[in-house]
């Protein structure tokens, strides 16, 4: 069973829809991050966090520490926005080695 | 350039055949990790570094695989004797490093494809 696990696998929208994708994980980390990997193939990294609530735009991160579990929200998608968003935490005290989930692909329709 | 960095971006090699590949992180980052990624799947680590030390090689699969960051920036990832199922993208990254935990910057790639 892999350490992170994301749902949903596959996300369908349509343009102006509120997205949600969750990532839940089975052991303790110091950090959690959320990627973005393009169609192209190109990963950025949207968020890093350890607490609470990020927000970056249109994009929320939120992470509750107690339930192991951390979201990442879309507000009023676009199609631009479709992509595959991974999530990937560093265990315990860790600071180097990344476990990452299998991602979510999301597709937005104008 | 500004970004991190990685060549050859394609390669293509015929099974048996040892294959290096490059990652020139943001200048002035610290770590640097080396990750794996299958057609589909979401990326593996295989090593890290800070400066020159290697840090946590433990992802690495097998023996055949091995990497080196000798004077703490640029870094070769090795794979010999290259088999099929080591076709794959390889992806470096960089970060600031040190005692927090930072973001990691992600290079474009090197998409390996062993006949």
């Amino acid at each position: 069973k892999n350490e992170v696990e994301q749902s949903p696998q596959n996300l369908t929208a349509q343009e102006g829809e509120f997205i949600t994708i969750n990532c839940s994980y089975s052991v303790g980390i110091s950090a959690l991050h959320w990627l973005q990997q393009h169609p192209g193939g190109g990963i950025v990294s949207l968020f890093m966090l350890s607490s609470g609530k990020k927000k970056h735009g249109r994009l929320i991160a939120t992470i509750n520490i107690q339930e192991k579990h951390s979201s990442l929200h879309i507000t009023a998608s676009h199609p631009r926005d479709s992509a595959v968003y991974i999530c990937a935490v560093h265990r315990g005290s860790t600071l180097g080695r990344l476990y990452f989930g299998r991602g979510t692909q999301l597709t937005v329709w104008p | 350039g500004a970004g991190v960095s990685q060549s050859p971006r394609y390669k293509v090699t015929k099974r048996g055949q040892d294959v290096a590949l490059r990652c020139d992180p943001i200048s002035g980052h610290v770590s640097l990790y080396w990750y794996r990624q299958a057609l589909g799947q979401g990326p593996e680590f295989l090593t890290y570094f800070n400066y020159e030390a290697q840090q946590d090689k433990s992802g690495l699969p097998n023996d055949r695989f091995s990497a080196e960051r000798p004077e703490g920036s640029i870094s070769t990832l090795t794979i010999q004797r290259t088999e099929q199922r080591d076709s794959a993208m390889y992806r470096c990254a960089s970060s600031f490093g040190g005692l927090a935990v930072n973001e990691q910057f992600f290079g474009p790639g090197t998409r390996l494809t062993v006949l």
